[in-house]
């Protein structure tokens, strides 16, 4: 099923290495995200980008980069400064994000990031 | 920011029973409350929400119900089946989407 695409879906990487997880959709949706899922965490959102060129902080951004430099591409970096990387990776995209009418997150199928 | 919080973090009901799920939120400004449902190893998907402007809204055996004054809403899920076995998500708009912790349901056969 396409519409939105996360890869690698698993990748190992040891400590002080960065790190660049892709995500892609072919939704035509002008906003993507990035959450982090750990157990008993729920997900929580580390980017978001309302547009091409812009992007916003999250709750948990720290230690994470991501650029926006075409409306189908998403990419998020963890650096080495993220302290506890380890974690499963979910990006989503959504028609819009204004006010109520953000409508539904298409989720991709995740990446899980293991850092030995 | 928003804080959403979700009871219990693991529901086991029998086949046919119902279950229930709530959250609470803090934000009196959200303003739009979708659950998402994720089975094992797949993505996150919506299977209901519901607007500020209405009280509840029903699709097949699934139900929200939320009441604006005490910031709270719930997930009603009828006839229960295996399939239903997932772990479930309730989130709220404030800005943007808030989830909460998670509600690891399991139906027994």
């Amino acid at each position: 099923d396409g519409g939105i695409t996360q890869s690698p879906k698993y990748l190992f990487r040891k400590e002080g290495q960065n790190v660049t997880l892709s995500c892609e959709q072919n939704l035509n949706h002008d906003a993507m995200y990035w959450y982090r899922q750990d157990p008993g965490q729920g997900l929580r959102l580390i980017y978001y980008s309302q547009i091409v060129n812009d992007f916003q902080k999250g709750d948990i951004a720290e230690g994470y980069s991501v650029s926006r430099e075409k409306k189908e591409s998403f990419p998020l970096t963890v650096t080495s400064a993220q302290k506890n990387p380890t974690a499963f990776y979910l990006c989503a995209s959504s028609i819009r994000l204004a006010g109520s009418n953000t409508g539904e997150l298409f989720f991709g199928e995740g990446s899980r990031l293991t850092v030995l | 920011g928003e804080n959403v919080e979700q009871h219990p973090s693991t529901l086991s009901v029998q086949e046919g029973d119902s279950a229930v799920i709530k959250c609470t939120y803090s934000d009196s400004a959200s303003n739009y409350f979708p659950w998402y449902k994720q089975e094992l190893g797949k993505r996150p998907q919506l299977i209901i929400d519901i607007r500020s402007n209405v009280g509840e809204k029903k699709d097949q055996r699934i139900a929200v119900t939320l009441n604006k004054t005490a910031k709270h809403f719930s997930l009603h899920i009828t006839e229960t089946q295996p399939e239903d076995s997932a772990v479930y998500f309730c989130a709220a708009h404030s800005l943007n989407l808030f989830f909460g912790t998670g509600t690891r349901l399991t139906v027994i056969p």
